[in-house]
């Protein structure tokens, strides 16, 4: 069974501090890797989505990396806003695809 | 290009009753997932549908049943309400099943049972 672990849970950083979220899987038989972004109370934005056959994404000030071999990715903030401040969600997305199994979060606080 | 839309917005039903929600897939998807995301935890896959018919399911009871209509829109229906039943229900769309479509989020139904 994919077991999806996020860390940390909770980060706080002032801004303009280039931060890294970290994901990691237990099954490497993934289909692709999906990053979402969930502000308090609502539902999910898609940030970056890879390809199990790509290594990265970038979009903006955010880059996501995935290494399926062993298992982990990271989400890259640059130059972090106040605005960033959200809960960030990883999820994988198995061979059948049929099913997202996700992380718990990390929930990150953008100091001005 | 309509996003996935959700209803109700907000909901508070007692123990023991059963509920229906409803969502609307995006343009042109013809596959929807429901997940449930309990306060403070990442969503739960619940299951799929695809083209009117079951496509997988999580680890949830029978009590948790869905349906897909002609246009693609999805019920999410749950009898016997139970308190750990009180989360967020998030349902996504995509252009197919498989690992290559992305899925697309709506806003949520945010179901309170008493």
């Amino acid at each position: 069974k994919q077991e999806v672990t996020q860390i940390p849970a909770a980060l706080s950083v002032p801004e303009g501090e280039n931060l890294v979220l970290n994901c990691s899987f237990t099954d490497s038989a993934i289909y692709n890797l999906q990053w979402f972004r969930q502000d308090p109370g609502k539902g999910l934005t898609s940030l970056l989505l890879i390809q199990s056959s790509q290594r990265e994404q970038t979009s903006g000030r955010l880059n996501a990396s995935l290494d399926k071999s062993s298992g982990r990715s990271t989400l890259y903030i640059a130059a972090s806003q106040p605005g960033d401040s959200a809960t960030y969600l990883c999820a994988v997305s198995d061979n059948a695809g049929n099913m997202l199994t996700f992380g718990g979060g990390t929930r990150l606080m953008v100091k001005p | 290009e309509t996003g996935v839309t959700q209803s109700p917005t907000h909901l508070i039903k007692t123990r023991g009753q059963q509920v229906t929600l409803r969502c609307s897939s995006q343009s042109g998807h013809n596959t929807v997932s429901w997940y449930q995301q309990a306060l403070g935890q990442g969503p739960q896959f619940i299951f799929q549908y695809y083209r009117e018919e079951e496509n997988g399911r999580g680890n949830f009871p029978p009590r948790f049943s869905g349906l897909q209509f002609p246009n693609y829109s999805s019920e999410l229906n749950v009898n016997a309400l139970e308190l750990d039943d009180s989360a967020l229900y998030l349902c996504a769309s995509s252009h197919g099943t498989g690992g290559f479509y992305e899925q697309y989020f709506g806003p949520g139904t945010r179901l309170t049972v008493t």
